[in-house]
């Protein structure tokens, strides 16, 4: 069955660290990757996607995430977390083959000050 | 555009009351989805619609639940009648591309069953 993973449920890193949160996907076919950011008390957000191209993904905030088609991967990486960063980050896939997106349980992040 | 609207943005009722929320999903995108999101089980998709049409209703939890989309701009979720397992903040979102692009979410409706 298609399905998303995200095997860290709970991150905790200083401020200044260097982030990295996985995700994992079932194989299905053509893929559309997402991550998403919930920040306390809101809805989701829209971090970052990947349809095709550089398997490099620049997205806001000075996020990014790496598509590696072999591993089934979508990690999504930060050089240096800020405080403001504390947030519950999702990981979503689309299959075309099932037009419908699923979503990975969330990893919550949490910067020490 | 003033993305996806939700409403209410908070309710409070007593167990066995009918819940109605709403949504107003963006203009223009073909696709409509709404979630439910607890502590205990994270967000479910409950159901989505592609123009109008519901597709994969699978994550509808009972009979007591149930989704319409009568036209391109509203789609409104019911409970009837609802219990306290079933409060949760519950999320529409939209897009286009039969859903298959990104999703833009609302603000959510926290709803308190007591």
């Amino acid at each position: 069955a298609q399905s998303v993973s995200q095997h860290n449920h709970h991150v905790i890193l200083s401020e200044a660290a260097s982030l990295e949160l996985g995700c994992n996907y079932s194989y299905g076919g053509t893929v559309n990757l997402f991550w998403y950011v919930q920040y306390p008390g809101q809805h989701l957000q829209l971090l970052l996607k990947y349809f095709s191209g550089d398997p490099l993904v620049k997205g806001i905030k000075g996020f990014e995430a790496e598509f590696i088609k072999s591993k089934f991967s979508f990690n999504l990486r930060k050089p240096s977390v800020q405080w403001s960063d504390t947030a519950e980050y999702f990981c979503a896939v689309s299959y075309s083959s099932a037009s419908k997106i699923l979503f990975g349980s969330g990893t919550r992040l949490s910067i020490r000050p | 555009d003033a993305g996806v609207i939700q409403s209410p943005r908070h309710e409070v009722t007593e167990m066995g009351q009918e819940v109605t929320l709403r949504c107003k999903p963006i203009s223009g995108h073909n696709s409509l989805f709404w979630y439910r999101q607890t502590m205990m089980r994270g967000l479910e998709l409950l159901i989505y619609f592609n123009n109008n049409v519901p597709i994969d209703d699978s994550g509808m939890p009972e009979d007591r639940f149930s989704a319409k989309m009568p036209n391109a701009s509203f789609s409104t979720l019911k409970i009837q009648p609802s219990e306290p397992r079933d409060s949760a903040v519950y999320f529409c979102a939209s897009s286009d591309g039969q859903g298959l692009n990104e999703q833009y979410f609302g603000p959510g409706t926290r709803l308190t069953v007591t």
